[in-house]
């Protein structure tokens, strides 16, 4: 099966503590995006990336880190720097011509402990 | 920052009836997108209008864009309890191929 796979599905992070949450896709997509959504809200872009080695930050990147060493992959680390992480992540690809839609995968829920 | 934002914020309607849901956004666009979520799960693209055209339809979908207004509405005919789900629309600025995503419309079809 094509797809966006996240994992975990759980998260939990402890005070001071770097997470890491994976993402791989399968679809051949060139774009690979990360966003935050918090209860009740829209989606806020955290980082993309439009090719293999080549990544810029988003709307709120502070307190975020990501690589693209390989096309599939996109994982997005959180470190000690996010002092509010709580939050669901949803990882998204594209074919990245720019008039593409996004194919979500199914979202990490990340929480402090 | 927002782009888009949703009206709505919540909706409530009876199995069979009709639900629309407004989208307004601020500056010029190439395209405007139609997403829909349910509760804990990633979002599934719908429908995509570019700056050109006016209406389009999917099925039990009408999506409307009046780019004078910077307006998009997105009409779900003969709705089922399926239907129940928040819905987004998501803008592309004419500069930028970075989606941005309004805050959405949380949709309540009762059986």
């Amino acid at each position: 099966d094509g797809g966006i796979t996240q994992s975990p599905k759980y998260l939990f992070r402890k005070e001071g503590q770097n997470v890491t949450l994976s993402c791989e896709q399968n679809l051949n997509h060139d774009a690979m995006y990360w966003y935050r959504q918090d209860p009740g809200q829209g989606l806020r872009l955290i980082y993309y990336s439009q090719i293999v080695n080549d990544f810029q930050k988003g709307d709120i990147a502070e307190g975020y880190s990501v690589s693209r060493e390989k096309k599939e992959s996109f994982p997005l680390t959180v470190t000690s720097a996010q002092k509010n992480p709580t939050a669901f992540y949803l990882c998204a690809s594209s074919a990245g011509t720019g008039d593409e839609k996004l194919f979500f995968g199914s979202g990490t829920q990340l929480s402090v402990l | 920052s927002q782009q888009g934002e949703e009206d709505p914020q919540a909706l409530s309607i009876q199995e069979g009836e009709n639900a629309t849901m407004n989208c307004s956004y601020k500056t010029s666009i190439n395209n405007l997108q139609w997403y829909r979520q349910n509760s804990g799960r990633g979002l599934v693209h719908l429908i995509l209008i570019r700056s050109n055209e006016r209406e389009k339809h999917s099925g039990r979908l009408r999506v409307t864009l009046d780019t004078s207004k910077k307006s998009s509405s997105l009409l779900i005919t003969a709705s089922r309890a399926a239907d129940t789900a928040s819905y987004f629309c998501a803008t592309d600025a004419a500069s930028s191929y970075k989606l941005i995503f309004g805050s959405g419309t949380r949709l309540l079809v009762r059986p």
